[in-house]
């Protein structure tokens, strides 16, 4: 067991730009979720999934960001049209269903600045 | 919509002392989690300790434990015999029963002094 694994995890694109981020959770977790934490404060939750299915999109989750996890293993998380404002570090967590909460595992995190 | 608090953007403590972070949080809602996670300089966040609300019981994880009062909604966690590796940012996090958008405070910079 590697750990949640995120990749690339320093990204420096230029405004306008398209950029993708690559997700690996832990192998047999069925939940993944995206966060975005900015300096100085803490994860905002983004999206979640089920396996493949996209179940909650939080409304920050602007249309120009999308989400997938087309086999229900690794997720990206691409933004297109980049903006000043969506430099932050990027979040990747996993669990494992259980009775109650389960526990997330988060990744290292992809670091994006938006010059 | 449910909020969580951190109200000590920094705290120090000396290496083997107690120190307390303090966290409260805004709900309407009767069932929930609550969460303290470790976030050290550059390395990843991982689980501290989690207390299901229905539970009086106070958690505690070796030298981790909390002081739940739910009235209050108040949700502090008390690091004992504080060590090195102890320094960290230490976030709240607030997780309803009824979806999976966990809510993280501004965190608590914890500073470990010698």
């Amino acid at each position: 067991d590697t750990g949640v694994s995120q990749d690339p995890r320093h990204k420096i694109t230029k405004r306008g730009q398209n950029v993708t981020f690559r997700c690996d959770p832990i192998s047999e977790h069925n939940r993944l979720y995206w966060y975005r934490q900015t300096l100085g404060q803490g994860p905002e939750f983004l999206t979640y999934f089920q396996n493949e299915a996209q179940l909650e999109k939080s409304r920050l989750l602007s249309d120009r960001f999308s989400a997938e996890r087309p086999k229900g293993s690794f997720s990206t998380l691409e933004i297109q049209r980049t903006e000043q404002g969506d430099s932050a570090m990027y979040l990747c967590a996993s669990s494992l269903t259980s009775g109650g909460a389960d526990t997330q595992y988060f990744g290292p995190g992809t670091r994006l600045t938006v010059l | 919509a449910q909020t969580v608090t951190q109200s000590q953007p920094e705290m120090s403590v000396q290496e083997a002392e107690t120190v307390t972070l303090s966290c409260t949080y805004d709900t309407s809602e009767s069932d929930y989690y609550l969460f303290w996670y470790k976030q050290p300089p550059s390395r990843q966040m991982i689980l501290v300790i989690r207390q299901e609300a229905y539970k009086q019981q106070n958690a505690t994880e070796n030298r981790f434990s909390v002081n739940f009062q739910k009235a209050a909604k108040s949700f502090s966690l008390k690091i004992s015999d504080s060590q090195l590796g102890d320094a960290a940012m230490y976030f709240c996090a607030y997780r309803s029963l009824h979806n999976n958008d966990m809510r993280f405070g501004a965190g608590t910079r914890l500073t470990v002094k010698p």
